[in-house]
């Protein structure tokens, strides 16, 4: 079952601070991040899993709240690179040794001078 | 390392036709997975191979199928192509089983006409 993502979109300037959430309705194993801008392909940014770990990645980080099945992906101080689509990734273990991975609709963010 | 590699880049095909595109993944990575995405609609999960078996499976009609090949390489194939199946068609490659970490192409975009 795909992921919610919210917003479905932002604009920001630059310096200011975002917040993107991601919820699903079924037990993860692991969330994913990635970023794709414009006319390129998604980028990997980071993965989370279980255990309501935080990761960071320059001023993006990012949380893990295993119990209500529920990501953030936090953007600190802006800059005009983090212009993009941000999409969560959902990972369940689906019987066995199968993992499955669900992308969300995408949050658009816009980063303005 | 060479990244992920699909082709074509572009195709114009016209209703009622069908299509194959093929996805060369990263040296060593068994997992091979293929999206299709249009506006709005985020990624959206075709199906997924590792060791030439199907491991996974979208919510897409029997006219798309794929395969996967004993060097990791894999094709895609529409057949009886509709005008809604324009769209950009993304292959990623992974590692693990678990904790997938995708690793895209840049794409194939594909237009109906």
């Amino acid at each position: 079952q795909q992921p919610v993502q919210s917003p479905q979109a932002v604009i920001l300037r630059e310096g200011e601070d975002a917040v993107i959430n991601c919820s699903s309705s079924k037990a993860l194993y692991s969330v994913h991040w990635y970023r794709q801008k414009h006319g390129e392909a998604p980028v990997f940014l980071m993965i989370l899993l279980k255990g309501g770990e935080q990761k960071g990645h320059d001023k993006i980080s990012a949380s893990f709240n295993e119990k209500k099945q529920q990501s953030s992906l936090y953007l600190t101080a802006s800059q005009l690179s983090y212009s993009g689509t941000y999409f969560c990734g959902t990972e369940i273990a689906s019987g066995g040794s199968n993992y499955k991975l669900t992308f969300g609709k995408g949050t658009l963010l816009t980063v303005n001078p | 390392k060479a990244g992920v590699t699909q082709t074509p880049r572009y195709l114009i095909k016209t209703r009622g036709q069908q299509v194959t595109l093929s996805c060369s993944p990263i040296s060593g990575h068994r997992s091979v997975s293929w999206y299709q995405q249009t506006p709005g609609q985020g990624l959206q999960f075709l199906f997924e191979y590792f060791s030439e078996t199907q491991r996974n499976k979208g919510n897409f009609p029997g006219r798309f199928s794929g395969r996967q090949f004993s060097n990791s390489r894999s094709e895609m194939n529409v057949s009886t192509l509709e005008l809604g199946d324009s769209a950009l068609y993304l292959c990623a490659s992974s590692f693990e089983i678990a904790k997938n970490i995708q690793y895209f192409g840049a794409g194939t975009r594909l237009s109906v006409l």
